[in-house]
């Protein structure tokens, strides 16, 4: 089974329009980290969590950690097409040297 | 910065053929790492190194090597390309295993036939 699921796979969704990715994991989080992938190009670092509870902004990009549903939430407001792309959730492997773990990652389509 | 630096960026290889993927950063830092990532499966581990000769495998070693006899430089090597290694490779680097982000290459896309 999959350490990290992320819902939904893909979204479509109307430029202006707030949305929501999720990412589930099956084990403890020591650390959550969000990337954002342009089809095509590599990854690029948004934001990274650490302690249950804490939020961080960047830009109209909100991410959240809930440390005992073992959960991160990705909030986009305002919705534009430069948001458009995949987003990656990964977490650290127990504190070990071994990077990250990653989730299959969220298909964003942003329609005009 | 330059960041990490990947090359090639893209490569067709016949089976059986060998190829080094280059990797190269210049922050200085004493993590580095391969990854593969194919469609719809997010990318998986392949090796990893916390310094200077000093390797390990990750999730999917087999058909690969690395060495790491720099701070700087990470080669992943190919000896017997098979199709299954048909895929997008990513080298990322980092300070440490928490607290910090890891930076990541923009890719190798690599096509076996």
């Amino acid at each position: 089974s999959q350490e990290l699921e992320q819902s939904p796979q893909s979204l479509i969704v109307q430029e202006g329009k707030n949305l929501t990715i999720n990412c589930t994991s099956s084990k403890t989080l020591y650390g959550l980290y969000w990337y954002k992938q342009k089809y095509g190009e590599g990854l690029i670092f948004l934001m990274m969590l650490q302690k249950g509870g804490e939020e961080k902004s960047h830009e109209k990009i909100t991410a959240k950690l809930d440390e005992k549903k073992q959960q991160s939430s990705l909030h986009i407001t305002a919705s534009q097409p430069s948001h458009a792309g995949i987003y990656l959730c990964g977490r650290l492997s127990g504190g070990g040297a071994d990077g990250l773990t990653f989730g299959k990652g969220t298909h964003l389509i942003i329609q005009p | 910065n330059a960041g990490v630096t990947q090359t090639p960026k893209f490569r067709i290889l016949k089976i059986g053929q060998s190829m080094t993927l280059q990797c190269t950063q210049d922050m200085n830092h004493n993590y580095m790492y391969w990854y593969r990532q194919d469609p719809g499966m997010g990318l998986k581990l392949i090796y990893y190194s916390v310094g200077a000769g000093i390797t390990d495998k990750g999730e999917v070693p087999n058909g690969y090597n690395v060495s790491r006899s720099t701070t700087e430089d990470f080669p992943l090597r190919l000896e017997l390309a098979a199709p299954s290694q048909t895929s997008v490779y990513f080298c990322a680097s980092s300070y440490g295993t928490t607290g910090n982000p890891y930076t990541f290459g923009s890719g190798t896309r690599l096509t076996v036939v």
